[in-house]
């Protein structure tokens, strides 16, 4: 069993549709969860980061943890084309650790 | 602006050919680190320095070399012992004196392609 799972998609949502992205993991270890969000050719860049188990609200982008059914999930309020983009989980061991695990990413198309 | 600087964009190499990868960040980061995206996987981790004069192999350093001679520079050298050296090489800081802060930074990463 791979330690993080992701589906790949691409996952097609019309603009302004609530969008629901997620990530299992095997290593029950993990403590700090990110979500990047990746553009073509481009670096990714930091959305979300958590610690343990919850919520967290940032805008339009709600992150959830549960550790219990190791499972992390990214929803998108009111998705706009300009979120049309990767999307890649990840999770790493103590804060701000050297090594962090990557998901492979979900190719999301917001369609206007 | 501070941030992380990957020069070329885009790299393309002869067979037997090393070829090396800047990596500049002017963020005042102590740790820096490359990595490794093949097309619909996860990024791997190559190499990483947490201090000047000092790095670690991470997960698939074999065929790579790199320095840390300033605390501001990681260059990558992909060397002709790297048999699948075509991906994309992103570069990555991190500040290990702010303990609330983010972690990873990225930069915007350079395409290495065989000719």
């Amino acid at each position: 069993q791979k330690e993080v799972e992701q589906d790949p998609g691409p996952l097609s949502v019309p603009e302004g549709a609530i969008v629901s992205l997620n990530c299992t993991y095997s290593n029950s270890a993990f403590q700090y969860f990110m979500w990047y969000r990746q553009y073509s050719r481009k670096g990714p860049e930091l959305l979300m980061y958590t610690y343990s188990s919850g919520n967290k609200e940032d805008g339009r982008f709600t992150a959830q943890v549960d550790k219990s059914s190791k499972y992390i999930s990214l929803f998108i309020r009111d998705s706009q084309p300009s979120d049309s983009a990767t999307y890649l989980c990840a999770m790493s061991y103590m804060h701000r650790d050297d090594k962090i695990i990557f998901g492979k990413g979900t190719r999301l198309h917001i369609l206007p | 602006d501070g941030g992380i600087t990957q020069s070329p964009k885009y790299l393309f190499r002869k067979e037997g050919q090393n070829v090396t990868l800047s990596c500049e960040q002017n963020l005042n980061h102590d740790a820096m680190y490359w990595y490794r995206q093949d097309p619909g996987q996860g990024l791997r981790l190559i190499y990483y320095s947490q201090i000047v004069n000092d790095f670690q192999k991470g997960d698939i350093a074999e065929g790579y070399s790199v320095s840390r001679e300033k605390k501001e520079s990681f260059p990558l050298t992909v060397t002709s012992a790297q048999k699948n050296p075509t991906a994309f090489y992103l570069c990555a800081s991190l500040w290990e004196g702010d303990r609330d802060g983010q972690p990873q930074h990225f930069g915007d990463g350079t395409r290495l392609s065989i000719l």
